[in-house]
Formats: structure tokens, C-alpha cells, sequence
């Protein structure tokens, strides 16, 4: 079983819809979880950074860690068609050290 | 500079050659990171510098691969003897804590 598990899509929702994207982990001791943005031919960037269980909200972006479940979700109401790109959730062991990745979620919104 | 800089962005290597590929990470940055790549796949982890020295190259796939950091900064991933299942993005991040993870935009190597 891989450390980080992730649907790679492709999702395609229209313009205005609320996108949930998702991923299960295996370890229990991973405390950090982020969600990094990529568009294409470009580095990935820090979308939202979450410490422990919780939720975590930054304008149109939640972040949500269910601990006891293992799952990792971002939510994004009104999406945009600047919203398309591949999602990647991330987590990392300690608070130094490589993170792990899922594979990515390519998300396409249509006007 | 402002961001973590990668060249050069795009390389096109002949089979069998050696090529070098360079990070500049964010300045203050103590940590550097290499991943790769590849189509239809996630970030693979290649190796971990904090300052010049590397706790972590436990990704580097074989010893065709390696690293070096110099002066906390400038980082160099050299691939020797380069095969085609070598072709990815090469990507390169730099941090002081996990909030700060910055990647640069990578460089594109294919190999014929």
C-alpha cells in the first residue's frame, strides 16, 4: 500500500461548482498535511497547510484531516476556470524532512 | 532571489551522457529538496540537504545519480550515464519549516 493515496481524475466540473478532492494515508503518525496547486509546466505551489485533525478554510479553499478515518480532503466552493490545474496532496512525517506525495488529481473547470 | 530557481529549464541529453542540473534555492533557505517527476506520476523524493550535508538520499534510484550542495546554497543533481526511463521533470524545493516549502518550476529533461 502506498503512504499517500490519491484519484488521479482527470475531474471535470462546470464553472461555480463546489469540487471535493481527496486522499487516504497509511500512517498515523504523519501530522503535517498540505495541498499543493500545480499548473502545467510550472513548480507546484503551497495551497493550504493543516497541522493535526481539523478544518482549515482560506477564502474559496477548506482543508479538512479526519485523523481517525485517515482522509484528507479540499474543498472548493465557486470554482473558477482558473481553478483548473493537478491537486496534490501532501504529508510529512515530522516537522523537517521530504514530504510525500499522492499522484495528483487533474481538475478541468469549463465556462 | 525571490523564488527557488532551476536550470536550465529544458535539456535534451543523448543516451548514455552525463548531465547536471542546478537549484538555486530561496537565500536562508537550510533545506533543499529534490523530487522527480515522471508522466502520470506523483512527486518522487530523491534526496534531502540540511545545509551541505544530505541526512536523507534514501530516493536517489541508483548510483548513476548524485548530489552535492555548497556553501548552504547552490545545489547540483548530476545523472551519469543517462537512460531513456531518466526523462521526468526534475524538481527542486528549499524550506526553513514546512509552511515555507517552495519548489521551482523544474527542469524538463528527455533523453534520446
Amino acid at each position: 500500500q502506498k503512504e499517500v493515496e490519491q484519484d488521479p481524475g482527470p475531474l471535470s466540473v462546470p464553472e461555480g461548482a463546489i469540487v471535493s478532492l481527496n486522499c487516504t494515508y497509511s500512517n498515523s503518525a504523519f501530522q503535517y498535511f498540505m495541498w499543493y496547486r500545480q499548473y502545467s509546466r510550472k513548480g507546484p505551489e503551497l495551497l493550504m497547510y493543516t497541522y493535526s485533525s481539523g478544518n482549515k478554510e482560506d477564502g474559496r479553499f477548506t482543508a479538512q484531516v479526519d485523523k481517525s478515518s485517515k482522509y484528507i480532503s479540499l474543498f472548493i466552493r465557486d470554482s473558477q476556470p482558473s481553478d483548473s490545474a493537478t491537486y496534490l496532496c501532501a504529508t510529512q512525517r515530522g516537522s523537517q524532512g521530504n514530504l510525500i506525495f499522492g499522484k495528483g488529481t487533474k481538475l478541468s473547470v469549463k465556462p | 532571489g525571490a523564488g527557488v530557481s532551476q536550470s536550465p529549464s529544458n535539456k535534451v541529453t543523448e543516451k548514455g551522457k552525463d548531465v547536471e542540473l542546478r537549484c538555486d534555492p530561496i537565500s536562508g533557505h537550510t533545506a533543499l529538496y529534490w523530487y522527480r517527476q515522471s508522466l502520470g506520476q506523483g512527486l518522487e523524493f530523491l534526496i534531502y540537504f540540511q545545509g551541505n550535508s544530505a541526512p536523507d538520499k534514501s530516493g536517489l534510484p541508483s548510483d548513476r545519480f548524485s548530489a552535492e550542495r555548497t556553501g548552504g546554497s547552490v545545489s547540483t543533481l548530476t545523472i551519469q550515464r543517462t537512460q531513456q526511463e531518466d526523462s521526468a521533470v526534475y524538481l527542486c524545493a528549499s524550506s526553513l519549516g514546512t509552511e515555507s516549502y517552495t519548489f521551482g518550476s523544474g527542469t524538463r529533461l528527455t533523453v534520446v
